[in-house]
């Protein structure tokens, strides 16, 4: 079983709709969550990051995590077809140490 | 604007020769990390080096690759003798080491090995 799980999808929804990206993990240690938008043929880019447990909102996306039930969410509101892309959760111990990445969903939103 | 930049961006070669990709960070970032990407798999991490220090080579096949820093400038990633089931993109990453370890990403180079 991987450190961090997450649905390849992909998640197909209409312009305008909300959408909710999801990630598990089974590494307590985890104090560093993250999550890096990958448009097809680029690099991943970090769109937000949270410390430990809460919600941080930044325009149309609010990132919350919830480490008693070690599960992270995206929510995107209004959604555009601009947001179309893979959606990769990322996390890390702190301190320096690695970042683990969840296998990326695709979302693609419909015009 | 600073971008990392990698080499080549595409590769095509035959199986059992050697691959060199070339990553130049940015310009005062301290760290430097190498994925391996695949649809089945994900971004795998590979190397991990902190001010030219490796730190984290665990995710490597070290029979067949290695990874340098020969200077602050340049970061080395070969493959000796490459195998079709090498062929993936590889992302090179760079960092200025905050607590979360947050990384630029280059274009990656597309490998075939056929």
């Amino acid at each position: 079983q991987k450190e961090v799980e997450q649905d390849p999808g992909p998640l197909s929804v209409p312009e305008g709709a909300i959408v909710s990206l999801n990630c598990t993990y089974s590494n307590s240690a985890f104090q560093y969550f993250m999550w890096y938008r990958q448009y097809s043929r680029k690099g991943p880019e970090l769109l937000m990051y949270t410390y430990s447990s809460g919600n941080k909102e930044d325009g149309r996306f609010t990132a919350q995590v919830d480490k008693s039930s070690k599960y992270i969410s995206l929510f995107i509101r209004d959604s555009q077809p601009s947001d179309s892309a893979t959606y990769l959760c990322a996390m890390s111990e702190g301190g320096y140490q690695k970042v683990t990445f969840g296998i990326g969903t695709k979302l693609q939103v419909i015009p | 604007d600073a971008r990392v930049t990698q080499t080549p961006r595409h590769k095509v070669t035959e199986m059992g020769q050697e691959v060199t990709m070339r990553c130049q960070p940015i310009l005062g970032h301290n760290t430097v990390f190498w994925y391996r990407q695949t649809m089945m798999q994900g971004l795998e991490l590979l190397a991990y080096f902190r001010n030219r220090a490796p730190l984290d080579d665990s995710g490597m096949p070290k029979d067949r690759f290695s990874a340098e820093m020969p200077d602050a400038t340049l970061a080395t990633l070969k493959i000796q003798p490459s195998e079709p089931r090498d062929s993936a993109v590889y992302f090179c990453a760079s960092g200025l080491g905050t607590a979360y370890n947050e990384q630029f990403f280059g274009p990656g180079t597309r490998l075939t090995v056929l």
